[in-house]
Formats: C-alpha cells, structure tokens, sequence
C-alpha cells in the first residue's frame, strides 16, 4: 500500500486561505469516503481534524473544512491563524480493514 | 479524556525485536467501542499505520500489509496496555512510534485515531 501523495508545503499569509491535496487511487481515497486528516505540532500528539470527508469532530474551528473530488481529497484552511502552522496529514481507508496515512504536508504561516 | 502514554527501549539493535507498550488511561483496552491502533512516523515515510486491536465479542488485530509478518500486537487487560513487537529490525524501523486510539465517528461508525499519545523515538543500530 503507497502512501497517499501531499504537497510537502504550503504556506500563507494570516487572513488568506490554503488547500492542502491528498492523491491516492481508487483503492483508497477515490473507492471510501473516509478520509480524515490530522494537524501535528512537532513534540505534542497528533490532532485529529476531519473525518468521513468533511466532517469536523467537537471542538475544531470551522475554518478547517474537507472535501473530496475522484481520487483526491483536499484540506482547506481559511482565515489562516499563526497557530494553524503545524504538519498537516490525511488518512484513508484502504480496504481489508488497512489504513493508509498521506505524506505530509507542512504549513507555514508568512 | 483519554490518555495514552508509550514506554520501551530507545535504542534495539538490527535483527533484534522491537518492543513497547501503550498505557491507557480514561478508556479500557477491552471496551466494545474503541480500537488500539500503533502508528509510526519517520523522515523518510512520514506516518505509517502499523495495525491494530480491538474487542468485539473476542479479540481481532488488523494489520499493514508490509509490516505484518513482523509484527504483533496484543492486549493486556490486567494493566490496561496494550503491546507492540516489531520482530528482525533494521534501521528502516528507526521511527518515532505512536498509540492511538481508533474511536467509531459519524454515520460510517468508522473508526478514525481521535486520541494519541507523545509518541516514543526507538533508533535501530545497525
């Protein structure tokens, strides 16, 4: 199982918004829609985001949404904060109760 | 709240086995609705799910398909732990290891990692 392809940065001034992408195949992202993604600060545990899509677990701004077009999911973050600078991963499901993480994508705030 | 602490060697050898365990607090190893997921993440991989195990009625481990010849992942219900072991490592497996837990969200009743620990750094030497 190949790890889902992120950009390895994007990056945004305060205010302005970022999309994240998240490629896989019809194996993973395109054939589940249960995808989620995960905010990490180096050093602190792995934050959990966005599940089955979009959704957004109690708690998490709603500037974070999800979306999810064929084979790609995407993370957009709107009205970027300093505090959004952080690695940003998705996951998916990819069959045979196997789950499948992205490559990772850091996020820095100009 | 659920808390997860990993503990175990920094450092094992190549060839040698990998072993750590997960200590669960605010949740049981053995609830019905919970899943103990082991996550690494390394420079070169990024994070990689490794498998998982859970209680349904009995017990059931999943696990990535290129780790699982491997790997074991068991419960200890008398601590509230949970285990992993990487067998014949080599410097490929240096990487920092996380427990998660696997927790059912939304109309899917998927399972996605909601809670995870610090994470503990184990370096294979060759």
């Amino acid at each position: 199982q190949s790890a889902l392809t992120q950009p390895r940065s994007v990056s945004g001034s305060p205010g302005q918004s970022v999309t994240i992408s998240c490629t896989g195949t019809s194996s993973d992202v395109g054939g589940y829609d249960y995808v989620s993604w995960y905010q990490h600060h180096p050093g602190k545990a792995p934050k959990f985001m966005i599940y089955d899509v979009s959704q957004r677990p109690s708690g998490v701004p709603d500037r974070f949404s999800g979306s999810k077009s064929g084979n790609t999911a995407s993370l957009t973050i709107s009205g970027l904060q300093a505090e959004d600078e952080a690695d940003y991963y998705c996951c998916s499901y990819a069959g045979s109760y196997t789950e499948v993480f992205g490559t990772g994508t850091k996020v820095t705030v100009l | 709240q659920v808390q997860l602490q990993q503990s175990g060697p920094g450092l094992v050898k190549s060839s040698q086995t990998l072993s750590l365990t997960c200590d669960i607090s605010g949740d049981s190893v053995s609830s019905n609705s919970a899943a103990w997921n082991w996550i690494r993440q390394s420079p070169s991989r990024g994070l990689e799910w490794l498998g998982r195990t859970y209680y349904r009625s009995r017990w059931y481990t999943d696990f990535a398909g290129s780790v699982s010849s491997r790997i074991s992942i068991n419960p200890d219900t008398s601590k509230n732990q949970v285990s992993l072991q990487v067998n014949s490592v080599t410097p490929e497996d240096t990487a920092v290891y996380y427990c998660a837990r696997g927790y059912s969200y939304g109309q899917s009743g998927r399972h996605y990692f909601d809670s995870w620990g610090l994470g503990i750094l184990v370096t294979v030497s060759s």
